[in-house]
């Protein structure tokens, strides 16, 4: 089977810099996603990585080492509106369906 | 442009009685759907997904079941509700390109079974 770990809530100030965590076990690994998602609203997609190394989309990277299972999203310049959860999902084992982990709330304070 | 609709927003339901929840996708054709339940500080948990007209395939044992009528209409439904039932349910699209293939969230359904 497949298992996500991922810290349940981070807090932070706003104008810092964040690092959400993620390990994962799987076999066949393909690629880590992370999505976001506000309260009360639906995830939306943040970045794909299947190589090792580091992925820049503006204010958000995001990092994978396939050979220590793992991988981080970074958040710079952090602004209120960056509260919310944000889940990391591996796509392994034959199936394309990613398997989502259980989230981490961030928590932007001013 | 493509749109995932989903309704009702919010629906609450008495233990034993039927549900129907809808979703539909525009601007797309032969998408891959799902439906998944996110319980109050849980992740996603996948419930079922198809990749084409009546192909259905279950991920966990329930009282729900769906039907994919139409291309690009998803339906979840259950003849008796439960109130372990309770929770968001959200319809998500993909294109089924394989590695990599993002999914596309619908608003969601929060559903309360009383």
């Amino acid at each position: 089977g497949q298992s996500l770990e991922q810290p349940s809530e981070v807090t932070a100030v706003e104008g810092a810099i964040v690092q959400i965590n993620c390990t994962y076990q799987t076999s066949g690994f393909y690629g880590l996603s992370w999505y976001q998602q506000h309260d009360g609203g639906a995830p939306t997609f943040l970045s794909y990585n299947a190589l090792d190394g580091l992925e820049e989309t503006g204010r958000f990277s995001s990092f994978l080492s396939r050979s220590d299972s793992y991988g981080y999203l970074l958040l710079q310049e952090l602004q209120m509106k960056d509260s919310a959860s944000y889940f990391c999902a591996v796509q392994s084992g034959g199936s394309y369906i990613p398997t989502f982990g259980r989230g981490t709330s961030l928590i932007v304070h001013p | 442009s493509q749109t995932i609709h989903q309704w009702p927003a919010t629906l609450v339901q008495p233990v034993g009685s039927p549900l129907s929840l809808e979703c539909t996708v525009e601007g797309t054709s032969n998408p891959n759907l799902y439906w998944y339940r996110q319980a109050a500080g849980r992740g996603l948990q996948l419930l079922f997904y198809s990749v084409g007209i009546g192909q259905i395939s279950s991920e966990v044992p329930q009282n729900l079941s769906a039907s994919r009528p139409q291309d690009r209409q998803f339906i979840l439904s259950s003849k008796k509700l439960l109130l372990s039932d309770s929770g968001f349910y959200l319809c998500a699209w993909s294109l089924g390109q394989g590695a990599g293939d993002e999914q596309f969230f619908g608003p969601g359904t929060r559903l309360t079974v009383l």
